[in-house]
């Protein structure tokens, strides 16, 4: 059955290693997101990407990486740089980018807990 | 700046009805979503307005007013499984999703 799966669910790492955060989806979805969730605040964008071999920053790129080198697949690496890593991490999809009514669809999460 | 403002919290009776507001500030407007997230879990869609009005989708129903940049989620027959937070979130003029920081419903018995 079709959907997002974001692996692993919950990691733990030592202060100051890179990790590298899953992201796979079979929706035959062109866009793809990646939000970052900390208690009480909104969803806040850190990369999203419209089509294979590009992407583009969101408000908190800062300590991040990506790349999209296949439609289904868009990891993200959270660096040593990332000042405060820790977090839930959400990864959608949607058909398209720039389309009002084009839903996201969130992946189940992973919760990055860096000690 | 862009902002979304939604109740923190809010506690509602089993069977009973529920009205979550949110109202809206972003540079244009191309919509507006409301999705349901369970504690440790994704999100997941509820509704979509961008014209004025009320659309109903069995228990949830979802009204926008663009001239007073506000919406309104009604829950009806309150479900212990509706427990959940639920977020609003506006599509600006460039497209991008602007997320209200969740409404946490607590359903008491």
């Amino acid at each position: 059955d079709g959907g997002i799966t974001q692996s692993p669910k919950y990691l733990f790492r030592k202060e100051g290693q890179n990790v590298t955060l899953s992201c796979e989806q079979n929706l035959n979805h062109d866009a793809m997101y990646w939000y970052r969730q900390d208690p009480g605040q909104g969803l806040r964008l850190i990369y999203y990407s419209q089509i294979v071999n590009d992407f583009q920053k969101g408000d908190i790129a800062e300590g991040y990486s990506v790349s999209r080198e296949k439609k289904e697949s868009f990891p993200l690496t959270v660096t040593s740089a990332q000042k405060n890593p820790t977090a839930f991490y959400l990864c959608a999809s949607s058909r398209v980018a720039g389309a009002g009514t084009d839903t996201q669809y969130f992946g189940p999460g992973t919760r990055l807990t860096v000690l | 700046g862009q902002n979304i403002d939604q109740p923190t919290e809010m506690t509602a009776t089993e069977g009973a009805i529920v009205q979550i507001n949110c109202t809206y500030q972003t540079s244009g407007f191309n919509g507006l979503f409301w999705y349901q997230q369970h504690a440790g879990e994704a999100p997941t869609f509820l509704s979509y307005n961008v014209l004025d009005g009320l659309e109903e989708k069995g228990r949830f129903s979802s009204f926008l007013s663009r001239s007073k940049g506000y919406s309104y989620l009604l829950l009806k027959e309150l479900q212990m499984k509706d427990s959940a937070s639920y977020l609003c979130a506006a599509l600006d003029s460039n497209y991008q999703l602007i997320w209200g920081a969740g409404t946490k419903l607590i359903i008491k018995p």
